[in-house]
């Protein structure tokens, strides 16, 4: 079966520290990959998607950048977080084993202070 | 380009009764749709999809949806709920032609308070 690591599961950072949040996926090959943001407890923005190595589609012009190094291994970084960067980060995969369906990490709560 | 409307902010219901919670959408072509649950301070679990075929989609923990069409709805229903059932819920579309970013996009998400 299939599954998504996310980590940390929290994190607190001062504001201009980088941040590095990782997600692996196991048990697919080859998945799409995403990184959506979620504010307060709601809706979700999508801020990054990937389909292959080293391919990074933007969604949202912002503080934040993304590397997929490896098939399944998706990378959401900053060189210096912003208070407005803090919020909840979710992961995400779909591959030709999950359909059209995709399917989310347990999330990164990031605190900037 | 594509979007979701989750109508409500919240939805109360009392625990046996039947519930729904409000989903319409738009896209330029066909829709593939989702609804996701969420507990506090955790990722989304997928519930189900409406991708083709009967419009009436059975997913996890009882709930289900149905596709219309003409009115642009996907609602989630449930014949009677569980306490445990209180979440936040969202709704998701992604147009089935692929055009555009390759990713969901979500509503803003229905609190589901069911009250003992």
């Amino acid at each position: 079966s299939q599954t998504i690591h996310q980590w940390p599961a929290t994190l607190v950072q001062p504001v201009g520290s980088p941040l590095s949040l990782e997600c692996t996926v196991e048990g697919t090959s080859n998945p799409n990959l995403y990184w959506y943001r979620q504010a307060a407890g709601r809706g979700l923005q999508l801020l990054f998607y990937s389909v292959g190595i080293g391919q990074i589609s933007s969604e949202v012009p912002q503080n934040l950048s993304a590397s997929r190094p490896q098939d399944r291994q998706f990378i959401l970084s900053s060189k210096k977080l912003l208070l407005s960067d803090s919020g909840f980060y979710l992961c995400a995969w779909r591959g030709p084993s999950s359909g059209n369906t995709i399917y989310f990490g347990e999330g990164s709560w990031l605190t900037v202070v | 380009a594509q979007s979701v409307a989750q109508p409500e902010d919240q939805v109360n219901v009392a625990e046996g009764n039947p519930l729904t919670v409000k989903c319409t959408y738009s896209v330029s072509g066909n829709p593939y749709l989702f609804w996701y649950v969420q507990y506090p301070n955790r990722g989304l679990q997928f519930l189900l999809k409406y991708i083709t075929g009967d419009n009436l989609v059975k997913g996890s923990y009882g709930f289900e949806a149905e596709f219309n069409k003409s009115q642009t709805s996907f609602h989630l229903k449930k014949p009677s709920a569980l306490v445990s059932d209180s979440a936040l819920y969202f709704c998701a579309v992604r147009d089935m032609t692929g055009g555009g970013a390759d990713g969901l996009t979500f509503g803003k998400g229905t609190h589901l308070i069911i009250q003992p």
